[in-house]
């Protein structure tokens, strides 16, 4: 089982790009989460999903989009990036919600010049 | 609305001295209740959690927590710290009748040699 994993590892953004983080968990999940880690912010929710074909938005969704088309796979959109989205971005997984555990990507740092 | 405090952003402790780590919680209902461990440049990694029953959870790598409800505290506890255990530590909740899951900012942990 590689569990969650996460594409790209790094990436180096111009304001204005846009670009698509993939998530990919081989537990077959239910609920799939994205979050970013920022210094003295700990982790928030940007996007969640609770079963293929559903998102919804977390804490912080503004400049991004998801989908989730299939399962296993949780897609994170930047539209157009901002240097305010230079972040550290991780995805999550768990079987369902109430007191399942979640399961944690590597993550991907993101900056945006 | 649910929320969760880590009230020091670094604790720091003498190899082979016992270990705590606070946190404490705001939920609406009876709350499931988390740790996660972040080693550098890696994603969290689940220790333990609270679902109902008795008020001292054991997790991994020796780590324990008490819940305690009068409180609102589930405090991570470990009887003697080894250098190894240095990282981020989150708490995390989530109301059974929330989807979402919200952390704490983290607490950084020294274990001097």
């Amino acid at each position: 089982n590689a569990g969650v994993t996460q594409t790209p590892k790094f990436r180096v953004l111009k304001t204005g790009q846009s670009m698509t983080l993939l998530c990919a968990q081989d537990m077959n999940h239910e609920y799939m989460y994205w979050y970013r880690q920022d210094p003295g912010m700990g982790l928030r929710l940007i996007h969640y999903s609770v079963g293929e074909g559903t998102t919804a938005k977390g804490e912080v969704p503004d400049g991004y989009n998801v989908s989730r088309l299939k399962k296993q796979n949780f897609l994170l959109g930047l539209e157009s990036a901002a240097p305010s989205q230079t972040s550290v971005y991780f995805c999550a997984s768990s079987y369902s919600g109430g007191s399942h555990e979640q399961y944690f990507g590597p993550g991907t740092r993101l900056t945006v010049t | 609305a649910q929320s969760v405090a880590q009230p020091e952003d670094q604790v720091n402790v003498a190899e082979g001295n016992p270990l705590t780590v606070k946190c404490t919680y705001s939920v609406s209902g009876n709350p499931y209740l988390f740790w996660y461990v972040q080693y550098p440049n890696r994603g969290l990694q689940f220790l333990l959690k609270y679902i109902t029953g008795d008020n001292l959870v054991k997790g991994s790598y020796g780590f324990e927590a008490e819940f305690n409800k009068s409180q609102t505290s589930f405090h991570l506890k470990k009887p003697s710290a080894l250098v190894s255990d240095s990282a981020l530590y989150f708490c995390a909740v989530r109301d059974p009748g929330n989807q979402k899951v919200t952390f704490g900012i983290g607490t950084k942990l020294q274990v001097i040699p």
